[in-house]
C-alpha cells in the first residue's frame, strides 16, 4: 500500500519568498503523484502531476515540483509567495491501473505581508 | 460546463438520523469516489466505484452507505452507526485510467447536533 508524508502542518512566508512545502512518499511500484490546493469550505483543484518523463513538473499559479525517486520525495515550490496562495496544500499518490488516491494530511500556507 | 456537483453545501441533523448527500457529475467519467475531511487529518475514503452496480469500501467505511444505480451519480448515505458524522464530505471522480487526476467537487459540510 502508498502511503504520503507532508512535513509540517502549517508553513509561514513573507509575501515574495520563496515557497517549500515538503511531501515524502511510500510506494513499492511506480507512483503518480499530485498536489492540490484548497480554499476554505471549497473543493480541491489540481495543482500539478507527475506520471512519466520529466522529473520536473511545472502546475498552475507559478508551482512547480520535482519528482526524486532516490529521495521518495515530490516537494511543492514556487519562487515567490503571493498573498491568494493562503490556502491548504494536499499531496498524494496513487499506483497503476484502478488506484485510488491517497493524500497526505495536508500543509496550511499562511502568507503575511 | 463539465463539472461534479454535490448538494446540499451545508447541512444540519440530529443525532441518530440518517442522512443522504448527493453528488452527481457529467464528466462521463468511470470512477467515483466519496471523501471525508477533518481537521488535521486529510483526506480519508469512505466508499468508492469503478463502475455502475459496483462498489468497495475505503478505509473508513464503518457507519456509511453507498450506491452507483446511475453513471452519473453516487449518493452517500450517514447512517446512525456513525459515531461521529460531523464532518466535511467530499465528493470526486476520474476516469479510472492510472495517472489521471481526480476531480472534486465543491463539499457539503455535515453537522450534526
Amino acid at each position: 500500500a502508498q502511503s504520503v508524508t507532508q512535513l509540517g502542518s502549517h508553513v509561514s512566508v513573507s509575501e515574495g519568498a520563496l515557497v517549500l512545502l515538503r511531501c515524502n512518499y511510500s510506494s513499492s511500484v511506480p507512483p503518480y503523484l499530485f498536489w492540490y490546493v484548497q480554499y476554505p469550505n471549497q473543493g480541491l483543484q489540481l495543482l500539478l502531476k507527475y506520471t512519466t518523463g520529466a522529473t520536473l513538473v511545472k502546475g498552475i499559479n507559478g508551482f512547480e515540483a520535482e519528482f526524486k525517486k532516490s529521495e521518495t520525495s515530490f516537494h511543492l515550490t514556487k519562487p515567490s509567495a503571493h498573498m491568494s496562495d493562503a490556502a491548504e496544500y494536499f499531496c498524494a499518490v496513487s499506483v497503476g491501473g484502478y488506484s485510488t488516491l491517497t493524500f497526505g494530511k495536508g500543509t496550511m500556507l499562511l502568507v503575511s505581508p | 460546463d463539465g463539472g461534479i456537483t454535490q448538494s446540499p453545501k451545508y447541512l444540519f441533523r440530529k443525532e441518530g438520523q440518517n442522512v443522504t448527500l448527493s453528488c452527481e457529475q457529467n464528466l462521463n467519467h468511470d470512477a467515483m469516489y466519496w471523501y471525508r475531511q477533518d481537521p488535521g487529518q486529510g483526506l480519508r475514503l469512505i466508499y468508492y466505484s469503478q463502475i455502475v452496480n459496483d462498489f468497495q469500501k475505503g478505509d473508513i467505511a464503518e457507519g456509511y452507505s453507498v450506491s452507483r444505480e446511475k453513471k452519473e451519480s453516487f449518493p452517500l448515505t450517514v447512517t446512525s452507526a456513525q459515531k461521529n458524522p460531523t464532518a466535511f464530505y467530499l465528493c470526486a471522480s476520474n476516469p479510472a485510467v492510472g495517472g489521471t487526476e481526480a476531480f472534486f467537487g465543491q463539499g457539503t459540510r455535515l453537522t450534526v447536533v
